[in-house]
């Protein structure tokens, strides 16, 4: 079974620049997360959807950060204009739904701002 | 923030030796689940704790979970050099959100 997708892996930018992430969840997995991870803190949750809604925003950055998983399926996460304070990995995650209790992550992309 | 913390931040032992993290977290639970995280495998699901247990294996770990102390703990049983890693606890509060831990480095020695 193939695992979660993303690219690209790695992304230096300049501040003020724009950016974006993409996702390709497990095939079938109804439910997609964002997650930030900051170097040496644990991820934190940008956004959750189900299915092409959005379930959790609360902790996205609507000013600079959006995301859309238009047809339920693969996501991206972008980024406009990114600030200093950006620089982590994104984290992309799936799961066969709401109900169920394991999450499983991408492998991440890292971005540097500089 | 609601993010929990982990206890300690860094360990460095032995192969062979047991390694024990410890977790606080700050909400009413559903689950507790832990993560292990390395460069080369990313973030894994290891174990989930659901908060009418207190004790659960799997392998060469054991999990508790105190809730009336809002804390767990993760043993490692004869530790290898691939458990080098990261290692989160992440608290379920709502049905499937996470909320991770600060997670502690552990380095094994061969």
């Amino acid at each position: 079974e193939a695992g979660v997708a993303q690219s690209p892996r790695y992304k230096i930018i300049e501040k003020r620049q724009s950016v974006a992430f993409w996702c390709n969840p497990i095939s079938g997995h109804a439910t997609l997360y964002w997650y930030q991870q900051i170097l040496g803190q644990g991820p934190k949750l940008l956004i959750q959807f189900q299915n092409n809604g959005v379930v959790d925003d609360s902790q996205l950055p609507k000013d600079r950060f959006s995301a859309e998983r238009l047809k339920g399926v693969d996501s991206t996460l972008k980024i406009q204009p990114a600030k200093l304070e950006d620089s982590a990995v994104y984290l992309c995650a799936s799961s066969l739904s709401r109900l169920t209790d394991t999450q499983y992550f991408g492998p991440g992309t890292r971005l540097t701002v500089l | 923030s609601q993010q929990g913390e982990e206890d300690p931040q860094a360990l460095s032992i032995q192969e062979g030796e047991n390694a024990t993290m410890n977790c606080s977290y700050k909400t009413s639970i559903n689950n507790l689940q832990w993560y292990r995280q390395n460069s080369g495998r990313g973030l894994v699901h290891l174990i989930l704790i659901r908060s009418n247990e207190r004790e659960k294996h799997s392998g060469r770990l054991r999990v508790t979970l105190d809730t009336s102390k809002k804390s767990s703990s993760l043993l490692i049983t004869a530790s290898r050099a691939a458990d080098t890693a990261s290692y989160f606890c992440a608290e379920e509060f709502n049905t499937d959100k996470l909320i991770f831990g600060t997670g502690t480095r552990l380095q094994v020695f061969p």
